[in-house]
């Protein structure tokens, strides 16, 4: 089984809403990821966390913040976001952030904000 | 800063064709390539991972080749089909795990 669960597929919120993502593992990944894919964009990297401790934070504004609360588990929390946060966001996995590993990413949360 | 750029950017062809995707990044010191297909909204899915010290793989009609030296990857697809449709991404693997990716190639198999 190589599946990465996202919750919810879509998600409109508005500026002052607070929000969760969800992104779910069972592969006993140790690493996992979020990315953010704006329209005819490639992804490009938030966050990443490797055995639940956050590893990377590639300059990412605090009104997303993300938590790992075990090793299947990845919430990406929003609050007081922009219009221009609109986006896909994926969440990926691997078996830890090494060169061999592949990352296995879900189908992704298509992000509204109004 | 690593940079990585898929040629072409689209690309139409008959169904049966074969067809190579390239793509190139600057900074040979990477730790992996890998290259990805995106449905039009959807996830990405895995096709195949290089290593750097490996030169190719092979998965059914796909075949993916490395130069590290030359910082060049190519992606092969033999006898293509309508299914095979699809956005192509190529990523690079950075030393803290982070994959950075190219634009993508999007491919149009005509039947």
């Amino acid at each position: 089984d190589t599946e990465v669960t996202q919750t919810p597929k879509h998600l409109v919120m508005g500026m002052t809403n607070k929000k969760s993502l969800k992104c779910e593992q069972h592969m006993g990944h140790r690493a996992m990821y979020w990315y953010k894919q704006k329209a005819k964009k490639p992804p490009e990297l938030m966050f990443v966390y490797s055995y639940e401790k956050l590893s990377i934070n590639e300059s990412v504004p605090s009104r997303f913040s993300p938590e790992c609360p075990n090793s299947s588990l990845l919430n990406l929390h929003l609050h007081a976001l922009q219009p221009e946060d609109s986006a896909l966001y994926l969440c990926a996995s691997s078996q830890s952030t090494g060169s061999a590993d592949t990352q296995y990413f879900g189908p992704g949360t298509r992000l509204t904000v109004l | 800063k690593q940079e990585v750029t898929q040629i072409p950017a689209a690309l139409s062809v008959p169904e049966g064709e074969n067809l190579v995707l390239n793509c190139s990044f600057t900074d040979s010191a990477i730790y992996n390539l890998q290259w990805f297909r995106q449905d039009p909204g959807k996830g990405l899915t895995s096709l195949l991972l290089i290593q750097s010290s490996q030169r190719e793989q092979t998965s059914g009609r796909l075949n993916a080749s490395l130069d590290k030296s030359s910082g060049r990857s190519t992606l092969y697809i033999a006898a293509s089909q309508p299914g095979d449709s699809a956005t192509y991404l190529c990523a690079v693997l950075g030393s803290q795990g982070n994959l950075i990716f190219g634009k993508g190639t999007k491919l149009s198999v005509k039947p």
